[in-house]
């Protein structure tokens, strides 16, 4: 089965700074890279995603960049605020029929005024 | 759009007790939704995957008898917890997606506890 390793598990950056999460999987058939942002006790909310087809994706501050060769995918944020504190999930599956995500074990960002 | 309602919110109850935990698509119809369990600080755990009208699939190491799953339409699915045990105090979610290449949806969590 799939398996997604995430890294790092905790970053601590400065407001302003930018901040990166790399994740990486095992299954070459995997197609399908979402990210889940999940702030203590609540629901994760999914912020974005990336599909096989592309490289790189881009929404405002957050973007996603795929390389398929490697198996590794990676979010950016940029110029964070406070308010980007939470734990970050990677995840990944072969979308089709009733696949499902493998999650990374998750990153705890915490961002300093 | 793609709101997921998730009920109770919170359950503390004694060893012993069947606990019922309900996941409704609220705008749209999902044929699949899926069960997690979340202990503190680490990640989602998929515990089985709920399939309109058909039987659960379940992943290894899930007792299905223990965690009893219906989904007995297209916007409800249902996780019961049978005599649960002190061991099984965690973070249940749910989630649900509009179709096979679409994103998850999740809902808010049940905080189980039992006694």
């Amino acid at each position: 089965g799939e398996n997604v390793e995430q890294h790092p598990s905790t970053l601590s950056v400065q407001e302003g700074d930018s901040a990166v999460i790399k994740c990486t999987y095992s299954d070459s058939a995997s197609n399908y890279f979402p990210w889940y942002k999940q702030e203590l006790g609540k629901r994760p909310q999914l912020i974005i995603d990336i599909r096989s087809n592309v490289g790189e994706k881009k929404d405002q501050r957050i973007a996603v960049t795929l390389n398929k060769t490697a198996k590794h995918f990676s979010l950016h944020i940029t110029e964070t605020q406070p308010e980007d504190s939470a734990v970050y999930f990677c995840a990944a599956s072969n979308a089709g029929g009733y696949s499902t995500l493998t999650f990374g074990k998750g990153t705890m960002l915490l961002v300093s005024p | 759009g793609a709101v997921v309602s998730q009920h109770p919110s919170r359950v503390i109850c004694k060893s012993g007790t069947s606990v019922k935990i309900e996941c409704r698509s609220l705008d749209f119809q999902a044929t699949t939704m899926f069960w997690y369990r979340q202990f503190p600080k680490q990640s989602l755990m998929l515990m089985a995957t709920s399939n309109e009208g058909s039987k659960a699939t379940y992943e290894q190491g899930v007792e299905k008898d223990k965690f009893l799953i219906n989904h007995a339409s297209l916007t409800l699915s249902t996780l019961t917890v049978t005599s649960a045990h002190p061991e099984d105090s965690s973070f249940y979610i749910c989630s649900a997606r509009l179709g096979a290449n679409q994103p998850q949806h999740f809902g808010d969590g049940t905080r189980l506890s039992i006694l």
